[in-house]
């Protein structure tokens, strides 16, 4: 298996300009995390699908901030507009198993995002 | 207070020593993720425990639930073990992390 991938694994980009990250998840694990490193703030949840629905999004920072999961192959997460303050590393990770309990838990190699 | 609190911040050892990262948490989990973030930035996970102890080659996690407090160990340290460890804790569905320890090991 070729784990999480995910892509672009870098973006750079204009304040105001719309982001689209992607992220395929290992084949056959039902849960699907999208996070945020920065340096200030370190590692944070920004939402989390199981069985490609959204169980948790209270981490997603504000409504410019969207995600999506169409199939269980492929999820977004999507700014728009950008601001400088996004910048950060966008990782992915996918897992069997639910909630807290998971299984298998990968990340992918993440996206670094300036938005400059 | 953070929710997880991990120490040291910082870790400088020689090569061969024995290390520990201990992580400490306020909130009630079902299950402790310890991580280790490497210098290009990839995130591998290493553990997820729930109870008592896991070994994989030279690391050794362990976890005491009614004390809130978790150890990872290292034997041997090599310097490619250099990297952030990161203790992460499930609660219902979210993930609280740790600030993370910066682990480096000089040959």
């Amino acid at each position: 298996d070729a784990g999480v991938i995910q892509s672009p694994r870098h973006e750079v980009t204009e304040m105001g300009q719309e982001v689209t990250l992607r992220c395929k998840p290992i084949s056959g694990h039902n849960s699907l995390f999208w996070y945020r490193q920065t340096m200030m703030r370190g590692l944070e949840l920004l939402i989390y699908f199981n069985n490609n629905v959204p169980i948790d999004d209270s981490g997603m920072p504000e409504d410019r901030f969207s995600a999506k999961m169409p199939n269980a192959s492929f999820s977004t997460l999507k700014i728009q507009p950008s601001e400088p303050r996004d910048s950060a590393v966008y990782f992915c990770a996918s897992s069997s198993g639910t909630g807290d309990m998971l299984y298998g838990y990968t990340f992918g190699s993440g996206t670094r995002l300036t938005v400059v | 207070k953070n929710e997880v609190e991990q120490s040291p911040q910082n870790l400088t050892a020689q090569e061969g020593e024995f290390i520990t990262i201990n992580c400490s948490y306020s909130v009630g989990i079902s299950a402790l993720h310890w991580l280790q973030q490497h210098p290009g930035g990839g995130i591998v996970s290493l553990f997820m425990l729930s109870s008592g102890k896991k070994k994989h080659g030279r690391l050794i996690a362990t976890i005491n639930i009614q004390e809130k407090h978790s150890s990872l160990h290292i034997t041997a340290s090599h310097p490619r073990d250099s990297a952030v460890y990161i203790c992460a804790v499930g609660v219902n569905n979210d993930m609280r992390f740790g600030a993370g320890t910066r682990l480096t090991v000089k040959p």
